[in-house]
């Protein structure tokens, strides 16, 4: 069975901090993967897709990488806000569940001001 | 315009109701989901539009229907449905297929009484 988990389920730190989320997929076989930000009770937001053939992607203050051959990825937060307080989830496009997004649980982070 | 817009953003129903949910882009996407969400827990994929047509139907029970009209529009269709049917339900779009990003709607809230 493929599986997404995200460690840790929970994340609370001071602002201005850097701070590393984690996703783990249980098949390297991956056509991208994307992570995604949710404010409560909101849709989700992409923050940024990374592709099978890159290693990472940057937008602003965050850095995705991906590395196939452990099945992880990363998501770093640099100078982490109060506003960057959301739950966050990886989506695995997994070669073996084609045309289906597996989400992993999130990491709910609270940036405390 | 990267929106996604889901109408009604909440809904309550008893469960003899008919209603439907409606999600709308103009993006020009030809691939369009329905996902469902509970409280604290990742969104379940629900069914996959691809060029209008159904292409994916995660054993959903038939008391729930989708219809795609046309490539901008994507229904969902509620008819008997159960309390635990109450969650958040969310209407994604991407350009052509899994492949690409996918944009989320805000959801709608549905309460089953």
């Amino acid at each position: 069975k493929q599986e997404v988990t995200q460690i840790p389920a929970a994340l609370s730190v001071p602002e201005g901090e850097n701070l590393v989320l984690n996703c783990s997929f249980t098949d390297s076989a991956i056509y991208n993967l994307q992570w995604f930000r949710q404010d409560p009770g909101k849709g989700l937001t992409s923050l940024l897709l990374i592709q099978s053939s890159q290693r990472e992607q940057t937008s602003g203050r965050l850095n995705a990488s991906l590395d196939k051959s452990s099945g992880r990825s990363t998501l770093y937060i640099a100078a982490s806000q109060p506003g960057d307080s959301a739950t966050y989830l990886c989506a695995a496009n997994l070669k073996t569940s084609y045309d289906k997004v597996i989400f992993g649980p999130g990491t709910s982070l609270s940036v405390i001001p | 315009d990267t929106e996604v817009t889901q109408t009604p953003k909440h809904l309550v129903m008893g469960m003899t109701n008919k209603k439907s949910l409606k999600c709308e882009q103009h993006m020009g996407h030809r691939a369009m989901y329905w996902y469902k969400q509970k409280a604290k827990k990742p969104p379940e994929l629900m069914f996959v539009y691809s060029y209008e047509k159904l292409s994916i139907n995660e054993s959903v029970p038939s008391r729930f229907s989708p219809e795609c009209p046309n490539s901008s529009l994507l229904n969902l269709h509620l008819h008997a449905l159960q309390p635990e049917d109450s969650a958040l339900y969310l209407c994604a779009s991407s350009r052509n297929g899994q492949l690409n990003i996918q944009y989320f709607g805000a959801g709608t809230r549905l309460s089953v009484l």
